[in-house]
This record gives structure tokens, C-alpha cells and sequence, in this order.
């Protein structure tokens, strides 16, 4: 069975500092990985995903994720943040060998404060 | 632009009384996904389509039942609503091929009275 874990529940950060939110996996099989955003009364808009090839991915709205197979980790990184970041961060398992199904985390909430 | 829509964003319904939310995919794809989302947690996959064969989460309530009539619509019937089904529900929408992404409509907020 997979299982994704988002250690953190919120993050609260000031505008323009640096954000990690973290993301750690466990899977008999390897597996494919995405970073969703979901902003208050939306649904989830893709930000990133990790196929393979080169372990650092950039996304939309200056995001970026590291691939650690060694840490089964995929952490979601921005350099800068505005108060347009403030919203819902799911990181996402799907398994090789399983076509579609999504194994989700419970989702770390970013608040970016003025 | 290709999308996924679901109507209506807002839903408002009785204790008990039917209601169908409907979803619709301009991207042709040929996976459609139906989740439950409650405050503050993920979203739970409650069922989804390939095509035209329909697979059910062991744990979804026999209350959800689901249609699909051709590759862009898809519908969720809950057909005897209790107050622990207020909720957002998503649609979401992929290809078939490992690694491909899930595309979300905005959801359907549903209340119950």
C-alpha cells in the first residue's frame, strides 16, 4: 500500500521569505508525483509533477520540488512568496503500475502574512 | 480553453430529499473521477469511469451512485442525502496512460438543511 505524508498542517510565513512544505511517500512500487494547489472555494490546479529524468522540477508561479528517492521525499520549495500563495497544498502519489488513481496527502495549508 | 465544469457550483437540498450533480469535459479524456471533500482534509476518491466501466471505492456509501452516458458528461446521485454528506464534491478527468495528471472542475458545494 502507498501512503503520503505532509508533516506539517500549516505554514504561516511572512511575504517575500522562503517556503518549504514537506512531502514523504512510501510505496512497494515506484511511483509518479504531483504538488496540487487548491485556493478557497476551487479545485485543485496542478503546480507540479515528477515523472522521472532530472530529480529538481519547476512548476507554475515560481514553484519547485526536489525528488529524494533515497528520502522517498518530494519537497515543494519558493524562493519568494506573495499573499497570493496563501491556499491548500496537496502533495499526490500515483503508482506506476496503477494507470490513474491518486493517493493524496492531507494537505498542508500555507498562510502568507503581509 | 479545454476544461472540466461542474454544475451547480452551489447546491442546496433537503434531509433526505435526491439531488444529481452534473459534470462535463471538453478535454476528451477518457478517465472521469468523483471525489468528496470535507473541510480541512483531502479529497476522497469515491468512484470513477474508464470509459464506460465503472469502479467503485470498497468504502463509498451505497447512497452514491454515478452515470456516465457518454465520454463528456458524468453525473453523481445521492439518492437519500444525510447531514454527513454536506460537502465539496469534485470532478476530475485524466487519460488512461501512468503519470498523466488529474484535471479538476471547481466543485460542487453541497449543503444539506
Amino acid at each position: 500500500a502507498q501512503s503520503v505524508t505532509q508533516l506539517d498542517s500549516q505554514v504561516p510565513v511572512f511575504e517575500e521569505a522562503p517556503v518549504e512544505l514537506r512531502c514523504n511517500y512510501s510505496s512497494s512500487v515506484s511511483v509518479y508525483l504531483f504538488w496540487y494547489v487548491q485556493y478557497p472555494n476551487q479545485g485543485l490546479q496542478l503546480l507540479l509533477k515528477y515523472l522521472s529524468g532530472s530529480t529538481l522540477v519547476k512548476g507554475i508561479n515560481g514553484f519547485e520540488a526536489e525528488f529524494n528517492k533515497s528520502q522517498t521525499s518530494f519537497h515543494l520549495r519558493k524562493p519568494s512568496v506573495h499573499i497570493s500563495d496563501t491556499a491548500e497544498y496537496f502533495c499526490a502519489v500515483n503508482r506506476m503500475d496503477s494507470s490513474y488513481k491518486l493517493i493524496f496527502g492531507s494537505g498542508t495549508r500555507l498562510l502568507v502574512r503581509p | 480553453d479545454a476544461m472540466v465544469i461542474q454544475n451547480p457550483r452551489y447546491q442546496v437540498t433537503q434531509f433526505g430529499k435526491p439531488v444529481t450533480l452534473s459534470c462535463s469535459q471538453t478535454l476528451n479524456h477518457n478517465v472521469m473521477y468523483w471525489y468528496q471533500q470535507k473541510s480541512s482534509q483531502a479529497p476522497k476518491l469515491l468512484f470513477h469511469y474508464y470509459d464506460k466501466d465503472f469502479n467503485n471505492e470498497a468504502d463509498t456509501p451505497d447512497n452514491f451512485q454515478s452515470r456516465r452516458p457518454n465520454t463528456s458528461f458524468c453525473f453523481l446521485d445521492i439518492r437519500s442525502p444525510g447531514l454527513g454528506d454536506a460537502a465539496m464534491y469534485l470532478c476530475a478527468t485524466s487519460r488512461v496512460q501512468g503519470g498523466q495528471p488529474q484535471h479538476f472542475g471547481d466543485g460542487t458545494r453541497l449543503s444539506i438543511l
